[in-house]
């Protein structure tokens, strides 16, 4: 079967450093990606993992380890617009996405 | 970059009637469209996968006779929500993804269905 599993919440202030872990179960795995999605807005591409290691966008940074079946999702020098549910997806054989239940990110000023 | 539209944002309509959602690539073509619906501060749970030209591929649970979805054109295709009831009501997000990168998904804004 498919399990998905990330944080349900997570608070950090202003400039910190935060990471979003994911662990998933999927047949047919291809990659993870990740997606952002601010509230009552469509979900915007953040980044995508096929290989294992860390690939670097900007402020955002992602990790995946196949073996572990493990992604994180890094997020630096956080500013304010960054509050938003942050979703872990892993695409599998057909290239169709699952969602995990999503990562609520709340950053204070 | 690539841009999705949906039509429309939001509908409100009665028990009993069917809803047609537009879902649209553009500025690229679309070989296949996905279909999710998404309740209040949940996930985004996927209905089907369409590609252009053929029948649509279902997830378990989903009603093919409910949720009829036809992907005509390489830039558009539709979710129409045949008799409609109350527990219809959710938000519907169409994405698409063209050929060229396999990976990435282009969402739309979404259409807001509610029932009465």
């Amino acid at each position: 079967g498919q399990s998905l599993e990330q944080p349900s919440e997570v608070t950090a202030v202003e400039g910190a450093i935060v990471q979003i872990n994911c662990t998933y179960q999927t047949s047919g795995f291809y990659g993870l990606s990740w997606y952002q999605q601010h509230d009552g807005g469509a979900p915007t591409f953040l980044s995508y993992n096929a290989l294992d290691g860390l690939e670097e966008t900007g402020r955002f940074s992602s990790f995946l380890s196949r073996s572990d079946s493990y992604g994180y999702l890094l997020l630096q020098e956080l500013q304010m617009k960054d509050s938003a549910s942050y979703f872990c997806a892993p695409m599998g054989s057909a290239r169709q996405l699952t969602f995990g239940s999503g990562t609520q990110l709340t950053v204070l000023p | 970059g690539a841009v999705v539209s949906q039509h429309p944002s939001w509908v409100i309509c009665k028990s009993g009637t069917s809803v047609k959602i537009e879902c649209r690539s553009l500025d690229f073509q679309a070989t296949t469209m996905f279909w999710y619906r998404q309740f209040p501060k949940q996930s985004l749970m996927l209905m089907a996968t369409s590609n252009e030209g053929s029948k649509a591929t279902y997830e378990q649970g989903v009603e093919k006779d409910k949720f009829l979805i036809n992907h005509a054109s390489l830039t558009l295709s539709t979710l129409t929500v045949t008799s409609a009831h109350p527990e219809d009501s959710s938000f519907y997000i169409c994405s698409a993804r063209s050929g060229q990168q396999t990976y990435e998904q282009y969402f739309g804004p979404g259409t807001r269905l509610t029932v009465t």
